[in-house]
């Protein structure tokens, strides 16, 4: 079964509103990540947050992490048509040697 | 190397053959993951290979499915018996243990495996 869940599994915006991506997960975890693919292409990271930050930036991508609610959010701003992508979220199951599970991610279509 | 690489970058197979997709992780990444991404879907784990320690195999569909790993360096995924639902992009990705956990995976391009 999956660790993390995105919602929605498919989100489509115009360019330059922002876009907001949400990821739940089951179990205690230490670790949270998420990662972009292009269409065809594999995964890039993105951003890291760990269990004891609340919030993250980098660039145009603002991360959040509620440990009380198995939840987190990945926030783009000014989306841009070079967006479009799939994004994942994943997590370690908290297990010694921190496997990584993927959830089955969001579509995300900006529309110029 | 530059970065993790896979071969072949496609493969064409007919129905009840054998493959073999072979990894290259990063130098130096002791971890490599393998995964199965069919057409519209997330990433399904395959296995994950962490230094000398036994692989977990927990992820791999069936029997006809095996991974191996020489050392830490190349791996090969290997499907016998090959099925239609089989069809999937293969991606392996290897990364570096750091303290705490949360390491960065890096993936390869993949391989594109289509069973006629």
């Amino acid at each position: 079964s999956q660790q993390g869940e995105e919602d929605p599994q498919a989100l489509s915006i115009q360019e330059g509103e922002n876009a907001t991506m949400n990821c739940s997960y089951k179990t205690s975890i230490n670790n949270l990540q998420w990662y972009r693919q292009n269409s065809g292409r594999g995964l890039v990271h993105l951003i890291l947050i760990r269990s004891n930050e609340r919030e993250k930036h980098s660039g145009r991508l603002r991360v959040t992490l509620d440990t009380s609610k198995k939840s987190s959010s990945l926030l783009i701003t000014a989306s841009r048509a070079a967006d479009t992508a799939s994004y994942f979220c994943a997590t370690d199951a908290g297990t010694s040697y921190d496997k990584v599970i993927f959830g089955p991610g969001t579509s995300l279509s900006v529309i110029p | 190397g530059a970065g993790v690489s896979q071969s072949p970058s496609n493969k064409v197979t007919e129905k009840g053959k054998d493959v073999e997709l072979r990894c290259d992780p990063i130098s130096g990444h002791t971890a490599l993951y393998w995964y199965r991404q069919r057409l519209g879907q997330g990433l399904e784990f395959l296995i994950y290979f962490q230094g000398n320690s036994a692989p977990d195999k927990s992820g791999l569909p069936s029997d006809r499915f095996s991974a191996e790993r020489t050392g830490e360096s190349v791996s090969t995924l290997t499907i016998q018996r090959t099925q239609q639902e089989d069809s999937a992009v293969y991606l392996c990705a290897s990364s570096s243990p750091i303290a705490g956990g949360g390491e960065t995976q890096y993936f390869g391009p993949g391989t594109r495996l289509l069973v006629l």
